[in-house]
């Protein structure tokens, strides 16, 4: 079955360093991949997306390129900051449209 | 356009109660997903409907839970007598169509079982 694994937290960051965060997948077929976030007692919000390999989805200065040959879907940003913290969920869809998860990332970035 | 709307926000029920959940997708969805994100766990799909039938209710266990998203109405996620295992947040998500269409979320609902 599909399944995501992605690294495990809390990742600590100081302001204006460099954030990734490792996301791989198994997957039949050819999923679309997301990258969620979720503030403290939230709900999700969609980060980025690529539907293909070699696509990349971007969004707030967040990248992540769907890489099918190494199975990967790293999320990278440049220079995070304090309103960064938050926990990142990557995900991959089936034909269906229902969402395999990653356990979550929490992102603590301190001033 | 509002979001996908979740209500209630916060739900405290005692072992052995109902527990009803309601999910309103954004206006021109009609693809409704329900998640649960327990404690120290990851979110979990539950069961996918359509308008009136339910696709896959493949994560939902098979006792207590029931969903439903009728032709008129929000879509209700339902738990009889609930036990403290259910204490969870409750996420509705929303597509305008299914597969590789983005899903929209709600702010979820978070059940108490006392």
């Amino acid at each position: 079955g599909n399944s995501v694994t992605q690294m495990e937290g809390p990742v600590t960051l100081s302001e204006e360093a460099f954030l990734t965060i490792n996301c791989t997948y198994t997957a039949t077929g050819y999923p679309s991949l997301f990258w969620y976030v979720q503030y403290p007692g939230e709900g999700l919000q969609l980060l980025l997306k690529a539907t293909k390999a070699d696509d990349k989805g971007s969004n707030k200065g967040f990248e992540a390129t769907y890489r099918k040959e190494t199975t990967s879907f790293h999320l990278e940003k440049g220079s995070v900051q304090v309103s960064d913290s938050a926990v990142y969920f990557c995900a991959l869809s089936d034909s269906w449209g229902k969402l395999q998860f990653g356990a979550g990332t929490q992102v603590v970035v301190t001033p | 356009n509002a979001g996908v709307m979740q209500n209630p926000r916060h739900l405290v029920r005692r072992r052995g109660q109902e527990a009803r959940l309601r999910c309103s997708p954004m206006k021109g969805h009609s693809h409704v997903y329900w998640y649960r994100q327990l404690p120290e766990e990851g979110l979990k799909f539950m069961v996918y409907l359509q308008k009136e039938n339910i696709i896959d209710e493949s994560g939902m266990p098979k006792e207590r839970f029931s969903a439903e998203f009728p032709k008129e109405g929000p879509s209700i996620l339902r738990i009889q007598q609930v036990v403290r295992g259910d204490s969870a947040a409750y996420f509705c998500a929303s597509s305008v169509e299914a597969g590789k269409e983005t899903q929209y979320f709600g702010p979820g609902t978070r059940l108490l079982v006392l």
